[in-house]
Order: C-alpha cells, then structure tokens, then sequence
C-alpha cells in the first residue's frame, strides 16, 4: 500500500462548483497533517493544515478521520485561480520533520 | 515576506559530472530540507538537516549525495557522479521547527537535467 494514496484526477468543475478530495495514508503513527497546494513547475505552497477537530479556512475545510486514516479537502465556490495539484501531506514517524507527499489531485476550474 | 531562494534555477550536467546546488533559507529557520520531484511523479524527501548534521534521509540519498552549510547561510545538495535518473527538480525548504510543527517554507527549485 501507497504511503500517502490520492486519487490523480484530473478533476474538472465549473466555477462556484463544491469539489471534495480525499487522501488515504499508510502509518497510523503519523502526527501531523497537511494540504498543500503545486501549481505547474512550481514549489509545493502550503494551504493548510488539518486538524483531528476538523478546520476550515475561508473557501477551505479540512477533515482528519485518524480510525479510516483518511483526509479530506472540500473547496466551495471554486475559483479559476483555484486550479493546481492539491497535495496530501503526512508526517512520518521519525520526528525529524521529514514529510510524506501524496502523488497530488489536479483541479481544473473551468468558466 | 521572507523567502528561501536557490541557485541555480536550471542546470544541466553531463553523466558523470558533479554538481552544487544551493539554498539560501529563511534567517531564523533551524531545519532545513531537500526534496525532488522528476516529472510528473510525488515530492520525495531527501534529506533534513538541523544543528549541522543529517538528522534522516532517505534511500534514494546514497554516498553519491551529500549536503553542507559550509557558512551559516547557504545550504548546499552535492550531488558527486549524476546519473541520467538524477534529472528532477530539486527543492530546498527550510522551517523554523520540525516540519510537522511548523510550515514548510520551499524555494523555487532548480531544474536538474543530466544528459
């Protein structure tokens, strides 16, 4: 099994569409959680981080299932400028802060 | 906002030949981080650094590799021999604790190609 698993899409919605993404990840020793967002040929940038609570940040909302080892990302209102490969991120075990990246879930926001 | 910055933003090397890449990271940041990605494939980590050693890395990080903070600013991947296989593009980060307590901060990455 994948460390890290997402669906690669391409996921193609209107604009002002709601899209979910899920992840799936491997070590249920892992701490710590991340979505962070790669447009093309560009560095990873961080968009959140997920909270076993759950958290939302505007448009964003995260959600942590640590007993399915399941992330999730749910975008609403989608924007143009919301197109790029949101990727899923975990934290290994190791505690030297080495992070484990999902193979990314491209978006594309059509008008 | 600051920023970490790499050198160079495109190299290309022959098989065989030994290459520098350089980072800068942000000032107050105490880990530091390489990553690749070759195209079209996950972010891998590499290596991480902090109080000037290797604290992990990674498989794909073999005797070929080594990293440095030769002057209390710049940090460097050497890669000694590259291989066709090298050709990826690299990304320095760099974070103020360990990544998973404190966000990722990337640079822009240097697009290794090895021919």
């Amino acid at each position: 099994r994948k460390e890290v698993e997402q669906d690669p899409g391409p996921f193609n919605v209107p604009e002002g569409a709601t899209v979910a993404f899920n992840c799936t990840y491997s070590n249920s020793a892992s701490q710590s959680f991340f979505w962070y967002r790669q447009d093309c040929r560009k560095e990873p940038k961080l968009l959140m981080s997920v909270y076993s609570s759950g958290n939302e940040d505007g448009r964003f909302t995260a959600q942590l299932n640590r007993a399915s080892q399941y992330i999730s990302l749910l975008i609403r209102d989608s924007k143009l400028s919301d197109s790029a490969t949101y990727l899923c991120v975990v934290s290994s075990r190791s505690n030297t802060g080495k992070l484990i990246f999902g193979q990314g879930t491209t978006l594309q926001v059509k008008p | 906002e600051p920023e970490v910055t790499q050198t160079p933003s495109h190299q290309v090397t022959q098989m065989g030949q030994e290459v520098i890449l350089r980072c800068v990271p942000i000032s107050n940041h105490l880990y530091f981080y390489w990553y690749r990605q070759i195209l079209g494939q996950k972010v891998e980590f590499l290596v991480s650094f902090y109080n000037n050693e290797i604290s992990e890395k990674s498989e794909i990080f073999d005797d070929q590799f080594s990293v440095e903070r030769p002057d209390g600013s710049n940090f460097t991947l050497k890669i000694r021999s590259t291989k066709l296989e090298d050709s990826a593009m690299y990304f320095c980060a760099s974070s103020e604790r360990t990544a998973d307590n404190s966000p990722l901060h990337f640079g822009n990455g240097t697009r290794l190609t090895v021919t």
